[in-house]
């Protein structure tokens, strides 16, 4: 069973406009962390955010942030102010309590429209 | 700076030829990781490794092997390529002392494309 889900193949977005990427989760355990990895074409994967299971207040870093809504299982990324620099594939990923692997959805492909 | 280098940004090779995509990383990390990426597919795991030769089978181990030696160095060794394996492959490390205040999230090297003719 897929334990990551991305529903977006693709989103585009105007520049500096907000946008949301989805990510829903499948997991059993009460303890995990969930990822958000940003990949711009050169191929490298680029390590967004973090939020753990038990944090109590969204992840955010700069402009990034992390809807974490826990009864729906979904760790939405919020990515403010959009910038053309943000055109990449995104991806969620999942690490289970116990697990040192990450398990990856299947990527959502962002473009910026100037 | 921290990093995880990939011997080869691209290939092509034959089919029946064996292949070695070599990854190296210098944080001191125990955990090693190879990772298959497929449009639509996203990230697949192949095989991890613990430790020094130390390695578990990932979700698509069928068709690959690897060899940790060495601490810092994981090979992922295509036996004897097939179309079905042209992909891009990524190697990434992490430290298991993942806890509060770590995440243990991966860092991953630029990417091996691999196409196999």
């Amino acid at each position: 069973a897929q334990k990551i889900t991305q529903t977006q193949p693709g989103m585009f977005v105007q520049e500096k406009e907000a946008v949301t990427l989805d990510c829903t989760y499948d997991t059993s355990d009460q303890s995990y962390g969930l990822f958000w990895y940003k990949q711009p074409s050169s191929g490298e994967m680029i390590f967004l955010i973090y939020q753990g299971s038990y944090d109590e207040q969204n992840a955010t870093e700069g402009r990034y942030s992390l809807n974490f809504q826990k009864a729906r299982k979904s760790a939405n990324l919020v990515i403010s102010a959009s910038q053309l620099g943000d055109s990449a594939m995104y991806f969620c990923a999942m690490r289970e309590r116990g697990a040192q692997k990450l398990v990856f959805g299947q990527g959502t492909r962002l473009t910026i429209n100037p | 700076d921290v990093k995880v280098t990939q011997s080869s940004r691209y290939l092509v090779k034959r089919t029946g030829e064996k292949v070695f995509l070599e990854c190296v990383q210098d944080m001191d990390h125990e955990n090693m990781f190879w990772y298959r990426q497929d449009p639509g597919l996203g990230l697949r795991l192949i095989y991890f490794s613990y430790d020094v030769k130390m390695k578990e089978k990932g979700d698509i181990p069928e068709g690959y092997s690897v060899s940790r030696e060495k601490k810092e160095r994981f090979s992922l060794i295509l036996e004897s390529a097939s179309t079905n394996q042209t992909s891009m492959y990524l190697c990434a490390s992490s430290s298991p002392r993942a806890g509060a205040f770590v995440t243990g999230e991966l860092f991953f090297g630029e990417g091996s494309r691999l196409t196999v003719l």
